[in-house]
């Protein structure tokens, strides 16, 4: 079975620095998906970004960017010149490459970002 | 429409009532999902519809009985639940397993039970 961890539990940042969230996963498939999903006070899960396993290009989406280490087995997330409305929990998800029934995901524990003005 | 949306936002119930959690979309996804999230926890898959049919169902206990009418719309009936029952539901859907896209989640229904 596939597992996602995430070793931070709470990290901050200053308002329009940088921050690596990291994540590292378990599996013994080739071809899967990788997301970041961010999780504000308002409780909706919004998808940041996604990466495809197979794909060796690093994903980017404005000021998010990842640095997926396939071999490692680490799919970090970077944001820069962070902002307030990204104090969120954000939660890494690996997802198999194909389901037979939907799509199955696995979330990791979750790190608790915080903004500081 | 790229939403799913989540009917009601908060739910008080006591253990002897009978409730229901909605969820409908427009996005044309033929799967939906039925998560529960306690506090500072990773959501937790409880059943998927592909199809409208019941595909998973994660051993979840009776007092929680989903319902997928169709293509559009998930219910998860509720009924004789316990206080540790109370926690964040949340709804979402996909396209099906062989696409690349992610979920798209509701905003939740805050689930009180007294």
């Amino acid at each position: 079975a596939q597992t996602v961890t995430q070793s931070q539990p709470e990290m901050s940042v200053q308002e329009a620095e940088t921050v690596t969230l990291s994540c590292t996963y378990d599996t013994s498939e080739s071809d899967y998906y990788l997301f970041w999903y961010k999780q504000p006070p308002s409780r909706q899960m919004i998808l940041v970004i996604r990466q495809e396993a197979y794909k060796q290009q690093n994903a980017t989406e404005n000021r998010f960017s990842v640095n997926f280490q396939k071999a490692a087995k680490s799919f970090s997330l970077k944001i820069s010149d962070s902002q307030l409305g990204d104090a969120a929990m954000y939660f890494c998800a690996y997802r198999r490459f194909l389901d037979n029934y939907g799509q199955n995901f696995v979330f990791g524990p979750g790190t608790r970002l915080s903004v500081l003005p | 429409d790229t939403e799913v949306t989540q009917t009601p936002k908060h739910l008080v119930m006591g253990m002897t009532n009978k409730k229901s959690l909605k969820c409908e979309q427009h996005m044309g996804h033929r799967a939906m999902y039925w998560y529960k999230q306690k506090a500072k926890k990773p959501p937790e898959l409880m059943f998927v519809y592909s199809y409208e049919k019941l595909s998973i169902n994660e051993s979840v206990p009776s007092r929680f009985s989903p319902e997928c009418p169709n293509s559009s719309l998930l219910n998860l009936h509720l009924h004789a639940l316990q206080p540790e029952d109370s926690a964040l539901y949340l709804c979402a859907s996909s396209q099906m397993g062989g696409q690349a896209g992610g979920y798209t989640f509701g905003s939740g229904t805050r689930l009180t039970v007294v």
